[in-house]
């Protein structure tokens, strides 16, 4: 059973044309988390959320923005796509709050972006 | 940055075991440390956590250093299936501090 669901798997855009990628999971975690992943590169990540607090990493470009309307789901929209853009895009959830176990985070399938 | 060392890429004969290593040597006594492991264009899959003592589950076994600075996650018997690029990433469990920053991990090459 899907548990992080990422719509589109693959998305063409054009240069600088505004482009939203979703995610939804059912999981009800507390944390979504938005990384990019070029190609033969680790993922790298964008930003999290933990319930609605928005956490932006410091080398984020602010072309890149996102909106968690509820616990299910969350977008990544990219308000200005150049050809540096190109990458997949992966979600992924956890749960949140202090443990003597820690949480483990599950991914998304991932979107692939192509910006032409 | 990424608080992990790997190396780039190690092989592994099918139905040995592989082991691969992590070094971590500044991580703190509030942080796990956790493996992923990520096949071809999928999402990354976790694999195994532990904080001080080693552990095991149906995928693999990690195998951490009393003084935590390093660490070894062991597929006993690898498969083509488990060819993959592996991360060992580091992460506080307190409240507050939800960020997995991935390394450059380890890209396993199961051969026939």
């Amino acid at each position: 059973d899907a548990m992080v669901i990422q719509n589109p798997r693959y998305q063409v855009t054009q240069f600088g044309k505004p482009v939203t990628l979703s995610c939804s999971q059912t999981l009800n975690h507390n944390v979504m988390y938005w990384y990019q992943q070029k190609s033969s590169q680790a993922p790298k990540l964008l930003f999290h959320y933990y319930d609605k607090d928005f956490n932006n990493e410091a080398d984020t470009p602010d072309n890149f923005q996102s909106r968690r309307p509820n616990t299910s789901f969350c977008f990544l929209d990219i308000r200005s796509p150049g050809l540096g853009d190109a990458a997949m895009y992966l979600c992924a959830t956890s749960r949140g709050g202090s443990s003597g176990r820690g949480y483990e985070q599950y991914f998304g399938p991932g979107t692939r972006l192509t910006v032409t | 940055d990424a608080k992990t060392t790997q190396p780039p890429s190690m092989d592994c004969a099918e139905g040995r075991a592989a082991n691969l290593p992590c070094n971590h040597s500044t991580i703190s006594g509030n942080e796990y440390v956790y493996w992923y492991r990520q096949i071809h264009s999928q999402g990354p899959q976790y694999i195994i956590h532990g904080l001080k003592n080693n552990e095991t589950n149906e995928m693999a076994s990690l195998i951490i250093t009393e003084d935590r600075k390093s660490s070894t996650l062991i597929l006993p018997h690898a498969t083509l299936r488990d060819t993959a690029v592996y991360y060992c990433i580091v992460r506080p469990f307190t409240s507050g501090t939800y960020k997995y920053i991935f390394g450059t991990g380890t890209r396993l090459k199961v051969l026939a």
